[in-house]
């Protein structure tokens, strides 16, 4: 079946500009997280979303980030006021179910350049 | 707060030999741990997920064993194929998050498998 999906796989952005990253995750999982990689920071947990309960956005950076999932399904990502260290690879995964012990599948990431 | 740690950083085989990536933890108490590989410019391929009551998993020529009480754990690549070359990623889920589920990675092990 179709693994997860993220769209765009490259955006090149302006400083102060506001952009939007989707992921579209395993059709049946419950569970979508975000994450960051970039250089001399590994990869970093952003937020992570569980069915209908309140998402765990502790790993947000700083208030321009947001993000929201809409019917269980499709996430947005939303960067406001884009700065030069937002420069990063976004990874979104997803996984089967609530419980810990379910293997998280990552899309092929979007490469996001803050000039 | 959890700290995963790869070593070696980089490693360089010649095809055919067999070779141990190994990963390291500082908090015990897990739920599972997570094996992944990544080729430049793409997402994460996961290869196995140890629960944190299992001691190894197989996957064709992979094998990964975990230590929890030791916070250790190695990916063994039987019979090194050029196929292989690419950075492999250690990650756990662990238990003193207090809501949700995320992921801590290490820095990845960078292998080239030459011809």
């Amino acid at each position: 079946g179709a693994g997860v999906s993220q769209s765009p796989s490259n955006k090149v952005t302006e400083k102060g500009k506001d952009v939007e990253l989707r992921c579209d995750p395993i059709s049946g999982h419950t569970a979508l997280y975000w994450y960051r990689q970039s250089l001399g920071q590994g990869l970093e947990f952003l937020i992570y979303f569980q069915g209908n309960s309140a998402p765990d956005k502790s790993g947000l950076p700083s208030d321009r980030f947001s993000a929201e999932r809409t019917g269980g399904s499709v996430s947005t990502l939303t960067i406001q006021r884009t700065q030069q260290e937002d420069s990063a690879v976004y990874l979104c995964a997803s996984s089967l179910a609530s419980h810990r012990y379910n293997e998280q599948f990552f899309g092929p990431g979007t490469r996001l350049t803050v000039l | 707060k959890q700290e995963v740690t790869q070593i070696p950083a980089a490693l360089s085989v010649p095809e055919g030999e067999n070779l141990v990536l190994n990963c390291s933890f500082t908090d015990s108490a897990i739920y599972n741990l997570q094996w992944f590989r990544q080729d430049p410019g793409k997402g994460l391929t996961s290869l196995l997920l140890i629960q944190s009551s299992q001691r190894e998993q197989t996957s064709g020529r992979l094998n990964a064993s975990l230590d929890k009480s030791s916070g250790r754990s190695t990916l063994y690549i039987a019979a090194s194929q050029p196929g292989d070359s690419a950075t492999y990623l250690c990650a756990v889920d662990s238990m003193w998050e207090t809501s949700g589920s995320r992921l801590t990675f290490g820095e990845g092990t960078q292998l080239t498998v030459n011809p």
